[in-house]
């Protein structure tokens, strides 16, 4: 079947670095996406990776493995407001995204 | 950037009542777009995949006939609930995907709608 694995929840300071992890089993591979969704909203893209390697976008950079069916999302310098869930996603070989469960992100002052 | 509009973002009503939303992309084609089911502390869960003129293809559990999916156009895509229960109660979530370029194109998502059913 298919997986997506990441944390359910962790905690962070305010102004500090946090990494996100997401490992994945999928029947083949088309890119991977990382969305943040705040509580009672909906998703909002961050980013996108096809290849190996890190995408940097601002305070965040997303990084993937697909020999290791592995990636993990990055973001420095947190603020308040990035208290949000994250959440990881993986087209498979019929474009469609597979959806992890989300890493509730805590941060805290 | 891609912007979706989904509407309404609330409904209450009563049981038995039918419930339209509409999804619509505002300023980029979507062949395709996606309905979401969402319950709370828990992931996405894709209900069907809607073709502009053709049937939705949907997911395994999800029933047809309680949710109603035409995609009319290549910029709106409706669902309606059917008879709604309780148990239909969720955050309903569209998104779109923009019909040129590769298959880097993301889903962009609706504001999602909040449905209660008393």
């Amino acid at each position: 079947g298919q997986n997506i694995d990441q944390p359910t929840e962790m905690t962070a300071t305010e102004g500090a670095i946090v990494q996100i992890n997401c490992t994945y089993q999928t029947s083949g591979f088309n890119g991977l996406f990382w969305y943040q969704q705040h509580a009672g909203e909906a998703p909002t893209f961050l980013s996108y990776n096809v290849l190996d390697g890190l995408e940097e976008k601002g305070r965040f950079s997303s990084f993937l493995s697909r020999s290791k069916g592995y990636s993990y999302l990055l973001l420095k310098e947190l603020q308040m407001k990035d208290s949000a869930s994250y959440l990881c996603a993986v087209r498979d070989s019929n474009y469609q995204l597979i959806w992890g469960a989300g890493t509730k992100l805590i941060i805290k002052p | 950037g891609a912007v979706v509009s989904q509407h309404p973002s609330r409904v209450i009503c009563k049981s038995g009542t039918s419930v339209k939303i509409e999804c619509r992309s505002l300023d980029f084609q979507a062949t395709t777009m996606f309905w979401y089911r969402q319950f709370p502390k828990q992931s996405l869960m894709l209900m069907a995949t809607s073709n502009e003129g053709s049937k939705a293809t949907y997911e395994q559990g999800v029933e047809k006939d309680k949710f109603l999916i035409n995609h009319a156009s290549l910029t709106l895509s409706t669902l309606t609930v059917t008879s709604a229960h309780p148990e239909d109660s969720s955050f309903y979530i569209c998104s779109a995907r923009e019909a040129k370029g590769t298959g880097n194109q993301p889903q962009h998502f609706g504001d999602g709608t909040r449905l209660s059913i008393l």
